[in-house]
Formats: C-alpha cells, sequence, structure tokens
C-alpha cells in the first residue's frame, strides 16, 4: 500500500531534549515536506527537499533540522524543544514537486512542556 | 514568510446548499492547490491548477485559478454531509526552481443536517 508514515504519532516531552520524528514513504517520490499546524494559523511549510543531499527552508524553519540521506527518509530533527514548538506535525510526499499531488502522513502530536 | 489569504474563516450551512470559499495573495503564482482535511487526518488533495483561468471539476468541486494569478477560488455544489471539514488553499510561488507550497490558514465547513 502506498504511504506516508510518521513516527511517533504522539509525543510529550520537555524542553532541551533533543527529539527526532522519522517520516519514510514508499512511492519512491522525489520531494518530501514537513508542515507543521496550529490553530488558527493552518499548515506551515518548515522545511522541504526535492531529491537525496537537497533540502531547502520553508516559512517557519527555525528549531529544525532535517536530513535527506536517502530518498525515503525525511527525519525532522528538534535539537533542543522548546514549548513554542508544540504543534500537529505533518510529514508529506510528492513525486515530482510541491506543484504535484502530495501525500500527507497520519500527524505527530508533539507537546513540549 | 508569504500569506495568503483565505475567506471565509468558517461556513454553516444547510445540507444542499453550494458553497463557495476564495484564497488570495499580493503575489502571484505558479499553482494553486485546493486540499482537504477531515479531523485527525492529514490533508488530502481534492483539485490543482496550473495555468490561469484554468477551471477544473472534480464531482461538485469546481475551482478556478484566476487570471491574475494572484486569486483562486472553490465552490462545492449541493453540500453533503461528508462535506464537513477543512478546506486549505496552497499556492506554489512564482520565480522558478524549487520554490515550497504556503498554504491559507483553512476554511472550516460544518453543515448541519
Amino acid at each position: 500500500e502506498a504511504q506516508v508514515t510518521q513516527n511517533p504519532r504522539y509525543l510529550i516531552t520537555v524542553t532541551g531534549k533533543k527529539l527526532t520524528v522519522t517520516c519514510s514513504q514508499n512511492m519512491n517520490h522525489e520531494y518530501m515536506s514537513w508542515y507543521r499546524q496550529d490553530p488558527g494559523l493552518g499548515l506551515r511549510q518548515i522545511y522541504y527537499s526535492m531529491n537525496v543531499e537537497v533540502t531547502d527552508k520553508g516559512d517557519v524553519p527555525e528549531g529544525y533540522k532535517v536530513s535527506r540521506k536517502e530518498k525515503r527518509n525525511f527525519p525532522l530533527i528538534l535539537e533542543s524543544p522548546s514549548p513554542n514548538q508544540t504543534s500537529l506535525y505533518f510529514c508529506a510526499s510528492s513525486f515530482g514537486g510541491p506543484g504535484d499531488t502530495q501525500y500527507f502522513g497520519p500527524g505527530t502530536r508533539l507537546t513540549v512542556l | 514568510g508569504q500569506q495568503l489569504n483565505q475567506s471565509p474563516q468558517s461556513m454553516f450551512i444547510q445540507e444542499g446548499e453550494d458553497v463557495s470559499m476564495n484564497c488570495t495573495s499580493s503575489s502571484i503564482f505558479n499553482t494553486w492547490l485546493w486540499y482537504k482535511q477531515d479531523p485527525g487526518e492529514g490533508p488530502v488533495l481534492l483539485i490543482a491548477l496550473y495555468k490561469a483561468g484554468e477551471l477544473t471539476s472534480n464531482g461538485r468541486l469546481t475551482a478556478q485559478f484566476g487570471i491574475t494569478r494572484k486569486d483562486s477560488f472553490l465552490n462545492i455544489s449541493a453540500s453533503i454531509p461528508s462535506d464537513v471539514g477543512i478546506y486549505f488553499c496552497a499556492g506554489q510561488r512564482a520565480g522558478g526552481g524549487a520554490d515550497g507550497l504556503t498554504f491559507g490558514k483553512g476554511t472550516h465547513l460544518i453543515i448541519q443536517p
């Protein structure tokens, strides 16, 4: 089954404790992206990647890192999480770019205390 | 970051009514996309628009890419209960390269039977 998977689905952590949210797709997509969704603000793009070893900042990259060492995986790293990073995070992928049909993962709800 | 102005913020309608929502921007976009998000799920693409003036339908949904390339609208005809959800517009900025995607803040659609 074609899908985008994220782990964990729910995470409660404390300020400053490094964490990684994994994202994996099995559709051989070149484009992958991370978004955060906050009430009243909609979806905002954090980082995106057009291909292996190619990543670019989205609209709200501060406090986040990503890597794209393999085509299928695009982990989101929070080196020192802060409470303002409490949010719902979505990973997405598409074949050719952001204008193509993006398939979204199920979301990761992160709470930073 | 770039903002898309999506309106209305929410709509309370009766089943069977038609729905109209739109997005505007001060910048030119190459691509306009409309997504729907159900509770607890990631967004799902409804319609993609790639040319100024383009009018595209998907069942009871119709969307148009504005002539100025700075706006788009989505219409839903004869609404049914399963249309309930949050609708997002998204645009890929003009300017070439691998620009990311900017989302509107969403329109909450609530249908009263």
